[in-house]
């Protein structure tokens, strides 16, 4: 089973419509993050969360809000999605206490389309 | 500010070396790192370097850091049709801080 998974895997919906992207993980991870990839852009970040009490923005988390409702799940709400939020949004988690590198392992993507 | 930059693509030929480059501009990054991405799959950590550390070596790839012109480069001996990805130069400052990725290098390779 993968550690990091994402629902939906694709979505496309409509402009003006909320929209939110779940992110579950067991890797018991404290650490988990939001970000989206553009062609070209590489990935940039949304928000971050250290611990379920911990909300960061982070570079371009406009139009974007985040809940972290438990240690294991992290999602992404779109308030009112617009077309240039169509992108591929992924999920991450990391736990530098593990290890002296602070690796970030991914969830598998989510492929967003606004029409 | 934090910036990482890599070219967007590369075309190798099966078997010869493929040299992946990176530059940033924090010279306080103490961690930098490759992530390899295979198409429809999230990134995962392929090798890293410590700052204080010029070369590392695993396998088939070899990490060069230059810390004076903050230029970090991957390099893909005997590359395979499977190396083909979209590769992620990042650097943080510390164990505990955010990464910052570039844009990433497409890797593609042709017979």
């Amino acid at each position: 089973d993968a550690d990091v998974t994402q629902t939906p895997r694709n979505r496309i919906t409509k402009t003006g419509k909320r929209i939110m992207l779940e992110c579950s993980q067991t890797k018991g991870h404290d650490r988990m993050y939001w970000y989206r990839q553009d062609p070209g852009l590489g990935l940039r970040l949304i928000y971050y969360s250290f611990d379920v009490k911990d909300i960061n923005k982070g570079e371009i988390s406009d139009g974007y809000s985040v809940s972290r409702q438990a240690q294991a799940k992290f999602s992404l709400s779109l308030e009112s999605a617009i077309p240039n939020q169509t992108a591929l949004y992924f999920c991450a988690t990391s736990d530098p206490s593990g290890g002296s590198y602070n690796e970030q392992f991914f969830g598998p993507g989510t492929r967003l389309t606004v029409l | 500010g934090e910036d990482v930059e890599q070219s967007l693509f590369l075309s190798v030929r099966e078997g010869d070396s493929s040299v992946i480059n990176c530059t940033y501009t924090d010279s306080s990054s103490t961690y930098l790192y490759w992530y390899k991405q295979e198409p429809g799959a999230g990134l995962q950590l392929l090798t890293y370097i410590f700052s204080n550390m010029d070369m590392k070596q695993d396998q088939r790839l070899t990490v060069l850091l230059n810390k004076k012109d903050k230029h970090l480069s991957l390099r893909i001996a005997d590359t395979q049709t499977g190396d083909s990805a979209i590769y992620f130069c990042a650097e943080s400052y510390s164990s505990a801080s955010k990464i910052i990725f570039g844009s990433g290098t497409r890797l593609s390779i042709r017979p």
